[in-house]
């Protein structure tokens, strides 16, 4: 059982917008802007997105975007194209004591 | 262009000590902008934070890890290295080496290795 919840899988058409989900409590994500996002293709390694709840890094389409509100934390993605089907996972920090998090992860699937 | 490269057994039996090391090319492992880590994934299922270190041998372990973990640095290899002893099947799972910013021990892993998969079978 992972520590953040996510829903296993989203979908939606290209053009639409999708948000997932990351709940936590507020030992973790509720305390801290210390979410990160991350996108996973099959077979390859993850893929960092969002950082800091809502920051982009360089190269990483301003398509994606990140909020929090109270313990849950949220990714959109907008204008959705085929190549955006992959596994997502958020991540968070959590203290001193337990450090770093993960989501069970969404599966995003492109209909 | 950082990159970083998993290198270790592909198989061990259970109850020995898995050993991996990863190799940073390209970039400064002395850096003090970062952060190093270690995250798996059990085939088919999530990504799991193992434990992290800081060039100056800092550690900050997976507390559901702590007891089996040890992670170090070798900075004039420009390497870092994980050790899980008393390994199970449970522990079956491809192990990534990260690069994270500072920003909290670093939550945020913006560079990847490719990830190697570690098979814990007899």
């Amino acid at each position: 059982q992972s520590a953040l919840t996510q829903p296993a899988s989203v979908s939606g058409s290209p053009g639409q917008s999708i948000t997932i989900s990351c709940t936590g409590t507020s030992s973790d994500v509720g305390s801290y802007n210390f979410v990160s996002w991350y996108q996973q293709h099959p077979g390859k390694a993850p893929k960092l997105m969002i950082y800091e709840g809502i920051k982009r890094p360089s190269g990483v389409s301003n398509r994606f975007s990140g909020s929090k509100s109270d313990n849950t934390a949220s990714l959109t993605i907008s204008g959705l194209q085929a190549e955006d089907e992959a596994d997502y996972y958020c991540s968070s920090y959590a203290g001193s004591s337990t450090f770093v998090v993960f989501g069970g992860g969404t599966k995003l699937t492109v209909l | 262009q950082l990159q970083l490269q998993e290198s270790g057994p592909g198989l061990v039996k259970p109850s020995e000590t898995l050993s991996l090391t990863c190799t940073v090319f390209g970039g400064f492992i002395t850096s003090s902008s970062h952060y190093w880590g270690w995250i798996r994934q059990p085939p088919g299922k999530g990504l799991e934070w193992i434990g992290s270190i800081y060039y100056s041998g800092s550690t900050y372990y997976n507390p559901s890890l702590r007891s089996r973990l040890t992670i170090s640095i070798d900075t004039s290899k420009s390497q870092f290295s994980l050790k899980l002893s008393s390994v199970t099947a449970a522990d079956t799972a491809v192990y990534y080496c990260a690069r994270a910013g500072t920003a909290a021990v670093g939550t945020d892993f913006d560079s990847w290795g490719q990830g190697t998969l570690v098979t814990v079978s007899s």
